[in-house]
């Protein structure tokens, strides 16, 4: 049961050009998302954040949107540049907080291979 | 600060075989979680420690076990390696419990591990 899910296995946008990747989510408990990107022969590297109390987190051109009615999430990159060429994972999680039992374990989705053409 | 570090990168085994990984976290990291990335099932969660105890544990068979020590260090160990063991085994340190601590998951570099 795939609990996180990124639906579009590919994502090929213009230098310059905003890239939004989406993902979607079937576990209400789920309340922290991630975003990751990875290269190949290197592990994932974190990118940005975001807990169900809010709709919405941005960190320079990175932002990520929560619908949690949807259980939808997108990350959106403006603009967008060739070095961002990379494989996005979004990634669930319960309360990162010390009260939760959870806090270690991620699901991630499947991925998204972002190419941005210059 | 030095990153969380894996060891070795590249191993190549046969089957039947068993297998010891090793990560070392970032400095003041005590929170070690382990995943399997493959081509077919993506990135998939194994295990985690904290303070040399087990925490959560996903849905893998009992020929996969770690351990952490207490420097935090941890091993993964998989016994009686099969074909489909082959892949990318990922190690992630955070920095564990605390009140208001946010536990992003920073991941070392990865072991490859090929099952001949």
């Amino acid at each position: 049961d795939q609990q996180v899910k990124q639906n579009s296995p590919s994502l090929s946008v213009q230098e310059g050009r905003i890239s939004i990747l989406n993902c979607d989510y079937t576990n209400s408990m789920f309340d922290y998302f991630l975003w990751y990107k990875k290269y190949p022969a290197e592990g994932p590297t974190f990118l940005i954040s975001i807990s169900s109390i809010k709709d919405k987190n941005e960190d320079g051109r990175f932002t990520v949107f929560l619908n949690k009615s949807a259980k939808h999430l997108s990350l959106h990159i403006v603009p967008s540049q060739p070095g961002d060429s990379a494989v996005y994972f979004c990634a669930a999680s319960g309360s990162p907080f010390e009260s939760s039992g959870n806090t270690g374990k991620l699901i991630f989705g499947q991925g998204t291979t972002l190419q941005v053409k210059p | 600060k030095a990153g969380v570090t894996q060891t070795p990168r590249y191993l190549i085994k046969t089957r039947g075989q068993q297998v010891t990984l090793s990560c070392s976290p970032i400095s003041g990291h005590r929170s070690v979680s382990w995943y399997q990335q493959t081509p077919g099932q993506g990135l998939q969660f194994l295990f985690e420690y904290f303070s040399e105890t087990q925490r959560n544990k996903g849905n893998f068979p009992g020929r996969f076990s770690g351990r952490q020590f207490s420097n935090s260090r941890s091993e993964m160990n998989v016994s009686t390696l099969e074909l489909g063991d082959s892949a990318l085994y990922l190690c992630a340190s955070s920095l564990g419990h605390g009140t208001g601590v946010f536990k992003e998951q920073f991941f070392g570099p990865g072991t490859r591990l090929t099952v001949l």
